[in-house]
């Protein structure tokens, strides 16, 4: 079992839906969990951070966290063309620790 | 704050030479850096974890003596790739943990392309 799963899509929304995104991990040590999003040809770039059960908002993108579950999901209210990029779910574990990454997902949001 | 300048952007080599990239923290002390390897497609592989003063760590996999990482100082973090060979071109990424906070900041990448 890989430590950060995520379905690789591509996942294709029309402008102005909700593009949600998810993913699961594998080891109950983990802190810290990551949403970011990665244009091709560039390096990743923080979406958002969570930390602790429950949701966390900020603008169009809340994260949601259930570590009992071992899942954490992105949600993308609005969703813009400029949205479209792979998003990459990372978990860290105590410490100072690398980023584990998932595969990455694909979102393309049709104008 | 914590910035991570990463050079050069991208290089293009000839098979059996040898690249230098440089990840330095403009800002912060980074005593932690983290480097990445990422093919297309695919997404960011962990290749070593160097701290300042001390031998890096490498994952299973990684050869030792084909991707040389120094940190010599505390805002400095070097990755040569010896040798370089076709299947060695990938996208390397450095990424350093800001402490205090949980997160972590990214240089932009290299993009390597060995001839």
């Amino acid at each position: 079992q890989k430590e950060v799963e995520q379905n690789s899509g591509p996942l294709s929304v029309p402008e102005g839906a909700i593009a949600s995104l998810n993913c699961t991990y594998s080891d109950r040590v983990s802190q810290s969990f990551f949403w970011y999003r990665q244009y091709s040809g560039k390096s990743p770039e923080l979406i958002m951070s969570i930390y602790s059960n429950g949701d966390k908002e900020d603008g169009r993108f809340t994260a949601q966290l259930n570590k009992a579950s071992q899942y954490v999901s992105l949600l993308i209210r609005d969703s813009q063309p400029s949205d479209s990029a792979t998003y990459l779910c990372a978990v860290s574990k105590p410490g100072n620790t690398p980023l584990v990454f998932g595969k990455g997902t694909r979102l393309s949001v049709i104008a | 704050g914590a910035v991570v300048s990463q050079h050069p952007s991208w290089v293009i080599c000839k098979s059996g030479t040898s690249v230098k990239i440089e990840c330095r923290s403009l800002d912060f002390q980074a005593t932690t850096m983290f480097w990445y390897r990422q093919f297309p497609k695919q997404s960011l592989m962990l290749m070593a974890t160097s701290n300042e003063g001390s031998k890096a760590t490498y994952e299973q996999g990684v050869e030792k003596d084909k991707f040389l990482i120094n940190h010599a100082s505390l805002t400095l973090s070097t990755l040569t790739v010896t040798s370089a060979h076709p299947e060695d071109s990938s996208f390397y990424i450095c990424s350093a943990p800001i402490q205090g906070n949980y997160g972590y900041t990214f240089g932009s990448g290299t993009r390597l392309t060995v001839v």
